[in-house]
């Protein structure tokens, strides 16, 4: 079975500063999906980003990036230029590619990011 | 990504009742999930929404306490029975698209938060 830990529970960055929020997963699988879910205050569950296991190069969608190591089991996202509608929690998951536990996301605990203005 | 409108938003129950959730999407998708988040905690899956077969629960949880519908291809619905303060959470609907990655991803609902007294 996979595992998702976020080791911290809550964190806060001044408007336009930079943060990393971090998440380390443990599995057997070599082939697998790692995704940040974003939930602000309204409950809304929207897709920040995604990272496919097999590619070396790190994802990114605007102020969004990631670090995947994967020798590491460690995935953090970053935010640039933080933003007030930022705050939200924010959900590392993983999800295997094939096989009976596919489409079936293992979320971790969740980080509450505070922007702060 | 699909749109999905889940309701009762939230409501307050009293225990021993049972209460229905809502899900409809805008379009037809093979895969619906229902999952439980407790207060503070992270996502916990329920179940696999299957259209034309019995749902498939994940460890903890079963049909009797949480029977599943899945008529068609658009809609699903979850009912919690016998309701005990214990099942205080957000009931989450959300439906799993492939992007052009191939990724697995998920599209939410906005949740039921349910209260029981």
């Amino acid at each position: 079975a996979q595992t998702v830990t976020q080791s911290q529970p809550e964190m806060s960055v001044q408007e336009a500063e930079t943060v990393t929020l971090s998440c380390t997963y443990d599995t057997s699988e070599s082939n697998y999906y790692l995704f940040w879910y974003k939930q602000p205050p309204s409950r809304q569950m929207i897709l920040v980003i995604r990272q496919e296991a097999y590619k070396q190069q790190n994802a990114t969608e605007n102020r969004f990036s990631v670090n995947f190591q994967k020798a590491a089991k460690s995935f953090s996202l970053k935010i640039s230029d933080s933003q007030l509608g930022d705050t939200a929690m924010y959900f590392c998951a993983f999800d295997q590619i094939s096989g009976a536990g596919s489409y079936q996301l293992t979320f971790g605990k969740g980080t509450k990011l505070s922007v702060i203005p | 990504s699909a749109v999905i409108s889940q309701k009762p938003s939230r409501d307050i129950c009293q225990r021993g009742t049972s209460l229905t959730i809502q899900c409809q999407v805008d379009s037809q998708v093979t895969m619906m999930f229902w999952y439980r988040q407790q207060p503070g905690q992270s996502l916990t899956l329920i179940a696999t929404a299957n259209q034309g077969s019995e749902a498939t629960y994940e460890s903890g949880f079963v049909i009797d306490k949480f029977p599943i519908s899945r008529p068609n291809l658009t809609f699903s619905t979850l009912t919690v029975s016998n309701m005990s303060p214990e099942d205080s959470s957000i009931y989450l609907c959300s439906v799993s698209g492939g992007d052009s990655s191939g990724a697995n991803v998920l599209t939410f609902g906005a949740g039921s938060r349910l209260t029981v007294l």
